[in-house]
């Protein structure tokens, strides 16, 4: 089945070690979006890619960063994470076609600690 | 910018019908989604509606009045399954491929028996 996939799905690290969270998806989506989404919060875009076309949202930290190397994989790095970064980090991916691009694919999910 | 109201928590009884309402203030608007998400899982899609009137899937229903900037999640026959928590989204900035979608805070629903 195509799907979206992401991992780790559970991952610990220190205060300010860097970590990075991939994602990757099988439905050859031209738009790929990091979410990340807090206790009972919604999920808030980080950034999302239009094809190779980079969007940052004004309010996402310096410390988090992207990568988009080809349509399948997406790299979400977080340089040096706070403890306010702990959350859930949602990839997701849709179609770039007008009649689809409302209708959002998520992964599972990664859940980040930060000791 | 963008604003989307919705209550923070509805509790209903297994069988019964359940509304969650959702209104929004955009600069723009070009639709207006619902997604599922249970504890631990990631968001699922349910509804999408662009123009004025009522979608039906199965159990769910979802309507739109754009002159209300006004929508609902409507669940009927509800299931102990059903309890999650339920995300109205819009799309403000345009009808093409690059405008993501911006949530609500999400409604949580509680199915008692």
């Amino acid at each position: 089945d195509a799907m979206v996939i992401q991992n780790p799905r559970y991952q610990v690290t220190q205060f300010g070690k860097p970590v990075t969270l991939s994602c990757s998806q099988t439905l050859n989506h031209n738009v790929m979006y990091w979410y990340q989404q807090k206790s009972s919060q919604a999920p808030k875009l980080l950034f999302h890619y239009y094809d190779k076309d980079f969007n940052n949202e004004a309010d996402t930290p310096d410390n988090f960063q992207s990568r988009r190397p080809n349509t399948s994989f997406c790299f979400l790095d977080i340089r040096s994470p706070g403890l306010g970064d702990a959350a859930m980090y949602l990839c997701a991916t849709s179609s770039s076609s007008r009649a689809r691009a409302y209708e959002q694919y998520f992964g599972p999910g990664t859940r980040l600690t930060v000791t | 910018g963008q604003s989307l109201e919705q209550p923070s928590e509805v509790t209903a009884v297994e069988g019964a019908i359940v509304q969650i309402n959702c209104t929004y203030q955009t600069s723009g608007f070009y639709g207006l989604s619902w997604y599922q998400q249970h504890d631990g899982g990631a968001p699922t899609f349910l509804s999408y509606n662009a123009l004025d009137g009522l979608e039906e899937t199965g159990r769910f229903s979802s309507f739109l009045s754009r002159s209300d900037s006004y929508g609902y999640l409507l669940l009927q026959e509800l299931q102990m399954k059903d309890s999650a928590s339920y995300f109205c989204a819009v799309r403000d900035l345009g009808d093409s491929g690059n405008t993501p979608l911006v949530f609500g805070k999400g409604t949580r629903l509680s199915v008692i028996a």
